[in-house]
């Protein structure tokens, strides 16, 4: 089935440390999006790619980054983690086509557990 | 601020009973709606969504929901709810004004007792 994979479901990282999130699509889609949800909010939006180009949202800190080396792949950097990024990370897709809405469809997700 | 409030954080109910769940916007333009359903341990799945036409709209699972603009709402029910039912709910908006984004909701987690 074709699907959004995360890697790995459960980070542990101490403070400060940098890790990176991982997240892997079937899909073929060319948009691919960056969620942040703590306990009891709503997913909130970091950034995304449309093909290449990387779409920061403004209140997103400089302590995140992402990558994006080819279509199927999108890393989540986070350069120096402190106590309050532990969250679920959310990996979306979507096609992408102009003029279209185009459904986004979530992977499972990564706990981040900051020490 | 431009947001998305769902009204209950917690619902519980008995099987068989009939569910509602709240859910009102703030943009003011065009906007496209959704329901998404995470299942415990699994991720998030569209449960149903609205872009225009009829503001009632009929997902899976026998889940409706009913878009009225002017209360910038989009609720959600179901007449009959089942333990398999239990998770938790959101809504989301895409301010189309803003491309193709999703601002989602607190979430509301249900859980049906059998």
């Amino acid at each position: 089935d074709a699907m959004v994979i995360q890697n790995p479901r459960y980070q542990v990282t101490q403070f400060g440390k940098p890790v990176t999130l991982s997240c892997s699509q079937t899909l073929n889609h060319n948009v691919m999006y960056w969620y942040q949800q703590k306990s009891s909010q709503a997913p909130k939006l970091l950034f995304h790619y449309y093909d290449k180009d990387f779409n920061n949202e403004a209140d997103t800190p400089d302590n995140f980054q992402s990558r994006r080396p080819n279509t199927s792949f999108c890393f989540l950097d986070i350069r120096s983690p402190g106590l309050g990024d532990a969250a679920m990370y959310l990996c979306a897709t979507s096609a992408g086509r102009e003029g279209f809405y185009n459904e986004q469809f979530f992977g499972p997700g990564t706990r981040l557990t900051v020490l | 601020a431009q947001s998305v409030s769902q009204h209950n954080h917690h619902v519980i109910l008995s099987e068989a009973a009939s569910l509602e769940l709240g859910c009102n916007y703030s943009y003011g333009g065009t906007v496209n709606l959704f329901w998404y359903v995470q299942y415990p341990g699994q991720h998030l799945q569209l449960l149903l969504k609205y872009f225009s036409g009829d503001p009632l709209v009929k997902g899976i699972k026998g889940f409706e929901a009913e878009f009225i603009k002017s209360k910038f709402s989009f609720n959600l029910r179901k007449p009959s709810v089942q333990w398999s039912d239990t998770a938790e709910y959101f809504c989301a908006v895409d301010p189309m004004e803003y491309g193709n984004k999703l601002v989602f909701g607190a979430g509301t987690i249900l859980r049906v007792k059998s």
